[in-house]
């Protein structure tokens, strides 16, 4: 495997489902982050990771939780959710938080709730 | 509060040159970036721009101009496979990445 890879590609859950997003960086880099991308909205960063510590939370809702036990795992923990939450959810990585790091995506999970 | 701005939607034609601007308003300013994004596939890297000026990178080109909170994409010798989003985004002063929605470009033959 190379890049930034997810899984699952789709998930349909209903709003008493608990589900994970799982996300795996096979480029050596210390920081990590979940988007949400809705259709003509911009991209709505939700969770950093930076050496394995969160130093972002931009107001999400308690019902997404992340988790990163290692600098290459990312996950997104998801119960009782929303239909509203129903969008594409993207993972990326890049060596640092700052400066002139692009950050590299995966193709994201595709999150229907019903 | 932050705001960028990028048109909703482009149509050009293959071969020809297309301009995509995006204009800002974000507390600090360190750097922008430009992603392609194909319609179900991830964002991929374009560009960076910090200072002022135009980076050239094949049929692709980025303008920054910090004063004005302006930046542009060209894209040269349009192709087919150039159909996609283009997004737009800037690291403000706590180095957070603040996106626009995206411009999506279709290319016609």
């Amino acid at each position: 495997e190379t890049g930034v890879t997810q899984t699952p590609r789709h998930l349909v859950m209903g709003m008493t489902n608990k589900k994970s997003l799982k996300c795996e960086q096979h480029l050596g880099h210390n920081a990590m982050y979940w988007y949400k991308q809705s259709a003509k909205k911009p991209l709505e960063l939700m969770f950093v990771y930076s050496l394995e510590e969160r130093v972002e939370n931009n107001s999400v809702p308690s019902r997404f939780s992340p988790e990163c036990p290692n600098s290459s795992h990312l996950f997104l923990h998801l119960h009782t959710l929303q239909p509203e939450d129903s969008a594409l959810y993207l993972c990326a990585s890049s060596q640092a938080t700052s400066g002139a790091d692009e950050q590299f995506f995966g193709p994201g999970t595709r999150l229907t709730v019903l | 509060g932050q705001n960028i701005d990028q048109p909703t939607e482009m149509t050009a034609t293959e071969g020809a040159i297309v301009q995509i601007n995006c204009t800002y308003q974000t507390s600090g300013f360190n750097g922008l970036f430009w992603y392609q994004q194909h319609a179900g596939e991830a964002p991929t890297f374009l560009s960076y721009n910090v200072l002022d000026g135009l980076e050239e990178k094949g049929r692709f080109s980025s303008f920054l101009s910090r004063s004005k909170g302006y930046s542009y994409l060209l894209l040269k010798e349009l192709q087919m496979k150039d159909s996609a989003s283009y997004l737009c985004a800037v690291r403000d002063s706590n180095y957070q990445l603040i996106w626009g929605a995206g411009t999506k470009l279709i290319i016609k033959p």
